[in-house]
């Protein structure tokens, strides 16, 4: 079964870090970019940050310079390493497999597999 | 930054119902447009992708259409497992719409 389970979410003082996981099972890990995509309660989905399967790395600018995403390979695992955390950081992140469909002459891009969240709470 | 904006915010409609949502870009994406359904407490489930193609297992009461800046998202019939928020995505700096709640009238 093609699965993404996501851990290491809880609460944290304002300024502090935390360390996101992602294991993926079911599917060759190293084939996909991957993403974490964040909701705060009740509102929208916000795209947090993204890696490629060449290890290049992409980030909004709401969370560029604060948080870092990583892989690896060998251990079917995805990393979102988050400092200086906000109250408005505040949410249930979720990691998320991006599926490439080929449709010549571009590839067209979808986040077909997703986790279950987990949820960080910044507050004093 | 591409801004994604979506209508209307909430939709009321029922059983059966052809609902339309709107997903407008910033600037011309071309085809590079995602569709996601979400439902309460669950994960966003992907349901188009290429801005009107249909993912495999999504059924084809759904379908997309635009390119440019405008999309839409149609459900034929609207049937008791749709009642959900949807959200559209592009795939160039990643951006997500607002979402648009579709509840039930």
């Amino acid at each position: 079964e093609v699965q993404l389970v996501e851990s290491g979410g809880g609460l944290v003082q304002p300024g502090g870090s935390l360390r996101l996981s992602c294991a993926a099972s079911g599917f060759t890990f190293s084939s996909y970019d991957m993403h974490w995509v964040r909701q705060a309660t009740g509102k929208g989905l916000e795209w947090v940050s993204a890696i490629g399967t060449a290890g290049d790395t992409y980030y909004p600018g709401s969370v560029k310079g604060r948080f870092t995403i990583s892989r690896e390979n060998a251990k079917n695992s995805l990393y979102l390493q988050m400092n200086s955390l906000r109250a408005g950081d505040t949410a249930v992140y979720y990691c998320a497999r991006v599926k490439r469909f080929w449709s010549g002459p571009h590839y067209y891009y979808g986040m077909d597999v997703w986790g279950q969240g987990t949820t960080v709470t910044v507050s004093s | 930054d591409i801004q994604m904006t979506q209508s209307p915010s909430t939709l009321s409609a029922s059983v059966g119902d052809r609902v339309t949502i709107t997903c407008r870009a910033s600037q011309s994406i071309s085809s590079w447009l995602a569709w996601y359904q979400q439902k309460p407490g669950k994960a966003p489930k992907l349901l188009i992708y290429k801005a009107s193609s249909l993912e495999s297992g999504v059924p084809s009461r759904f379908s997309g259409s635009g390119s440019g800046t405008e999309f839409t998202l149609t459900i034929s019939s609207l049937q008791p497992d749709d009642f959900a928020t949807y959200y559209c995505q592009q795939y160039n700096n990643w951006t997500f719409g607002q979402g648009t709640k579709v509840e039930i009238k």
